[in-house]
């Protein structure tokens, strides 16, 4: 069965500070990723994905992520974070065959003003 | 823009109670997905139907069931309630050349607690 890692539980910058979330995947196949970001309160929301193409895809927000096969990562990076930036973000990975997604245990990410 | 509608965003419920939660999908989405999120957990898919048909499984205990309409909305239930059910149940749709591609919609939740 597939897994998701991601690293980073708990996450504190200040304002402006760059941003690096770690998320590894167990699947040796052909996958789709996902980043969501979760804000207080609300609901799961889609931050970018990645399909195919051009490995460096970028998101909303001023978000982007890299996907490296080689290494099995997808890590999300933002070069400055910002107050309202404080939410758990979860990294999903999607196999063919299946429609499921699979979760990471999620990052939050706390940033002080 | 319409999104993913959960009813009801609360409830509580008492041991070996059942309950049942609703999911509205986005308008001309076929496809419904149901995760469970713990406390402090990640979301955990549980089942997901397309053009009213299971589509998959996963996680989902023999004390649930699920369905969907005829108008493409869902429904969870659940029944002989646990502590341990208490979560956020995620509902979440896609269209199904979006869904192939795992893209999916994700509704407010409902927040379960049983006591």
């Amino acid at each position: 069965a597939q897994s998701v890692s991601q690293h980073n539980h708990h996450v504190i910058l200040s304002e402006a500070a760059s941003l690096e979330l770690g998320c590894n995947y167990s699947y040796g196949g052909t996958v789709n990723l996902f980043w969501y970001v979760q804000y207080p309160g609300q609901h799961l929301q889609l931050l970018l994905k990645y399909f195919s193409g051009d490995p460096l895809v970028k998101g909303i927000k001023g978000f982007e992520a890299e996907f490296i096969k080689s290494k099995f990562s997808f890590n999300l990076r933002k070069p400055s974070v910002q107050w309202s930036d404080t939410a758990e973000y979860f990294c999903a990975v999607k196999n063919t065959g299946r429609r499921a997604l699979t979760f990471g245990s999620g990052t939050r990410l706390q940033v002080q003003p | 823009a319409a999104g993913v509608i959960q009813s009801p965003r609360h409830l509580i419920k008492e041991k070996r109670e059942t309950a049942t939660l609703k999911c509205y999908p986005i308008p001309r989405h076929d496809t419904v997905y149901w995760y469970q999120q713990g406390p402090g957990q990640d979301p955990q898919f549980l089942i997901s139907f397309y053009e009213k048909m299971q589509s998959d499984k996963g996680s989902i205990p023999d004390r649930f069931s699920a369905q969907q309409f005829s108008d493409y909305h869902s429904e969870l239930n659940m029944s002989s309630l646990e502590l341990g059910d208490s979560a956020l149940y995620f509902c979440a749709s896609s269209f199904r050349v979006e869904g192939a591609t795992g893209t999916q919609y994700f509704g407010p939740g409902t927040r379960l607690t049983v006591l």
